[in-house]
């Protein structure tokens, strides 16, 4: 079983729509939470970064924490055709300041 | 402000030969992290660099691949004798401080592509 789980998609949705995007940890010392966002041929780009469990939002972004389940989410509301691109999770803990990635998802918002 | 400088973009290497990737951080900031990406993976770390130190290499192939930051100058990753599975995206990101991306903001490049033909 990878550390973290991510599936790849693609996922394709209209304009317009909530976007759930989620990845599943096994390693209960993560603590930092991490959402990237990859244009295709581009270098990643951090969305919302979250510490512990909880919810952060970021304008349109909201990352969810959940520890207990080892689950973490992100929520795009009113997507837009520039939303499309892959998202990347990642995480890390105390005391290990490299985070992993997991494989990341394709979105694709159509008008 | 420019941001993380990597080249070249794009990298074509006959097996056997060396490949030498560059990466220049944000300014004011000593930390560099080297990550490779396949197609179908994400992204896997490779090394954390400071200044003229290697602080942790453990994502790194023991042979042919190497790494330094110097004092003065990028941070250059270097693959002696390539193979068409080293063919990938290597992207280096760039922090103002230590703890790594875990618990700072990190900028990444825009990648080097290597092909290995």
């Amino acid at each position: 079983q990878k550390e973290v789980e991510q599936d790849p998609g693609p996922l394709s949705v209209p304009e317009g729509a909530i976007v759930s995007l989620n990845c599943t940890y096994s390693n209960s010392a993560f603590q930092y939470f991490m959402w990237y966002r990859q244009y295709s041929r581009k270098g990643p780009e951090l969305l919302m970064y979250t510490y512990s469990s909880g919810n952060k939002e970021d304008g349109r972004f909201t990352a969810q924490v959940d520890k207990s389940s080892k689950y973490i989410s992100l929520f795009i509301r009113d997507s837009q055709p520039s939303d499309s691109a892959t998202y990347l999770c990642a995480m890390s803990g105390r005391g290990s300041y490299i985070p992993t990635f997991g494989r990341g998802t394709s979105l694709i918002v159509h008008p | 402000n420019a941001g993380v400088m990597q080249n070249p973009r794009h990298l074509v290497r006959r097996r056997g030969q060396e490949a030498r990737l560059r990466c220049s951080p944000m300014k004011g900031h000593s930390h560099v992290y080297w990550y490779r990406q396949l197609p179908e993976e994400g992204l896997k770390f490779m090394v954390y660099l400071q200044k003229e130190n290697i602080i942790d290499e453990s994502g790194m192939p023991k042979e042919r691949f190497s790494a330094e930051f110097p004092k003065e100058g990028p941070s250059i990753l270097r693959i002696q004798q390539v193979v068409r599975g080293d063919s990938a995206a290597y992207f280096c990101a760039s922090s103002p401080s230590g703890g790594g991306l875990g618990n700072t903001e990190a900028f990444f490049g825009q990648g080097t592509r290597l092909t290995v033909v």
